[in-house]
């Protein structure tokens, strides 16, 4: 199976700020990876896929870069509603879909 | 609108079954996959299996084999997910997520959430 590990597993930011999340891939993914945001007690949302389209309705201050083992999220400057946790996920070799253990983004 | 509803929070003993339904609408039932994945208290997402709506077919993860079981009924565009033996560990939020086939798979719409705790 592969493994993806993000990093980092928190962070404290302020309103504004740009913030910067990595995911690592066990093996090359192509650019097979979704990024996902949960805020406390909600279904995760699907933000980005694959690697760094847009899904329909998300904010352009969200981007996703990267291919084959190395992929980052950016938020560009950090909005009171971002304050949540951040999943990665690949679906280059499933059986299974796995998932990075998730970042939380927390206000200074 | 896409939607998928799913059934209300379960307390089961250790040995018990549960089974969570997922009714899907909005879209073409027997078009596009689902999937269950789970959540432990405090954790990160768990991928547990998909189903085929269209023929039934399914896929569990290799964790899971042997207690669990996904079914769907096309009448009523509605999936279900049972797993049985449960143990303590098994408490969770058990989400379903709709899956577009399109590139990269990826889970585009997903359930409210149905927590199932298992305690004796």
């Amino acid at each position: 199976d592969i493994q993806m590990t993000q990093s980092p597993s928190s962070l404290s930011a302020s309103v504004g700020d740009r913030v910067t999340i990595t995911c690592r891939a066990s093996q090359s993914i192509s650019n097979y990876l979704n990024w996902y945001q949960q805020k406390p007690g909600k279904a995760p949302k699907l933000l980005i896929y694959p690697a760094s389209s847009l899904q329909s309705g998300v904010p352009s201050r969200f981007s996703g870069s990267g291919s084959g083992t190395d992929f980052t999220l950016t938020i560009s400057s950090l909005q009171p509603e971002d304050f949540a946790t951040y999943y990665c996920q690949q679906s280059y070799s499933t059986p299974p879909w796995t998932f990075g253990q998730g970042t939380k983004v927390e206000i200074k | 609108q896409v939607q998928l509803v799913q059934s209300g929070a379960e307390v089961k003993k250790p040995g018990a079954s549960v089974k969570v339904s997922c009714k899907a609408s909005g879209y073409t039932f027997t078009n596009l996959y689902l999937h269950w994945v789970r959540q432990a208290p405090g954790q990160g997402l768990d991928w547990m299996g998909m189903i085929n709506p269209s023929g039934g077919s399914t896929t569990y993860a290799q964790n899971f084999q042997g207690r669990l079981t996904m079914t769907r009924d096309t009448s009523t565009s509605t999936v279900y997910m049972e797993l049985s033996s449960l143990r303590s560990d098994d408490t969770a939020v058990y989400y379903c997520a709709r899956d577009p086939r399109t590139i990269a798979a990826p889970f585009d719409y997903w359930g409210q959430g149905t927590l199932v705790t298992v305690s004796s």
